[in-house]
């Protein structure tokens, strides 16, 4: 079984429409983030909890808002889809201790919308 | 089919060739360094990193560079295998900011 899962794993929608991606980890992480990627460009990040009550906006957050609603579920929101949304997103989850942990990533949700 | 790897540098071997991925990062003050792997239709998959008192770090058959002076980092495998294949990328992390900044990759490609 996956450590983190992300839901649905494609989605197609249409301009204007709210969209919510689901992802759930089973990793005991305290630190989640989601992160977008466009072909031929780094991961950009959204949005990022480091705790259930923690919310801090990253690299490109226009557009997006972000629910952290347990320690194991992080979702994100588009509350107007627009086609330049069009992505593939990641959800990636991290350890508290010490300094300086890698990021554990789910398998992206494919999203088009037209 | 898989949009990742499109307009990405590419480097193609030979099954059983050594591979050396390159990687120029951004920032002096980054302190922490991960390379990760993505085949197609998966996420990112951790393959090994390495912190900034260290110039060299070795995993099962990879091994990491670092050159703090030029800013670059490598990833070497060695007898690349045909599942290697994937878009390989380095992350730069300022423990300081807790967050990642990600390359855009290399697409290794391994023929048989």
């Amino acid at each position: 079984d996956a450590d983190v899962t992300q839901t649905p794993r494609n989605r197609i929608t249409k301009t204007g429409k709210r969209i919510m991606l689901e992802c759930s980890q089973t990793k005991g992480h305290d630190r989640m983030y989601w992160y977008r990627q466009d072909p031929g460009l780094g991961l950009r990040l959204i949005y990022y909890s480091f705790d259930v009550k923690d919310i801090n906006k990253g690299e490109i957050s226009d557009g997006y808002s972000v629910s952290r609603q347990a320690q194991a579920k992080f979702s994100l929101s588009l509350e107007s889809a627009i086609p330049n949304q069009t992505a593939l997103y990641f959800c990636a989850t991290s350890d508290v201790t010490g300094s300086n942990q890698p990021q554990h990533f789910g398998d992206g949700t494919r999203l088009s919308i037209l | 089919g898989e949009s990742v790897g499109l307009h990405l540098p590419t480097l193609s071997v030979q099954e059983g060739d050594n591979s050396i991925i390159n990687c120029a990062y951004s920032n002096s003050a980054s302190d922490y360094f991960i390379w990760y792997k993505q085949e197609s239709g998966k996420g990112p998959q951790f393959i090994i990193d390495i912190r900034s008192n260290m110039d060299k770090r070795q995993g099962q058959r990879v091994t990491v560079l670092l050159n703090k002076t030029v800013k670059h980092l490598s990833l070497q495998i060695a007898a690349t295998q045909p599942g290697d294949s994937a878009v390989y990328f380095c992350a730069e992390n300022m423990s300081n900011f807790n967050k990642f900044y990600f390359g855009s990759g290399t697409k290794l490609n391994v023929k048989p």
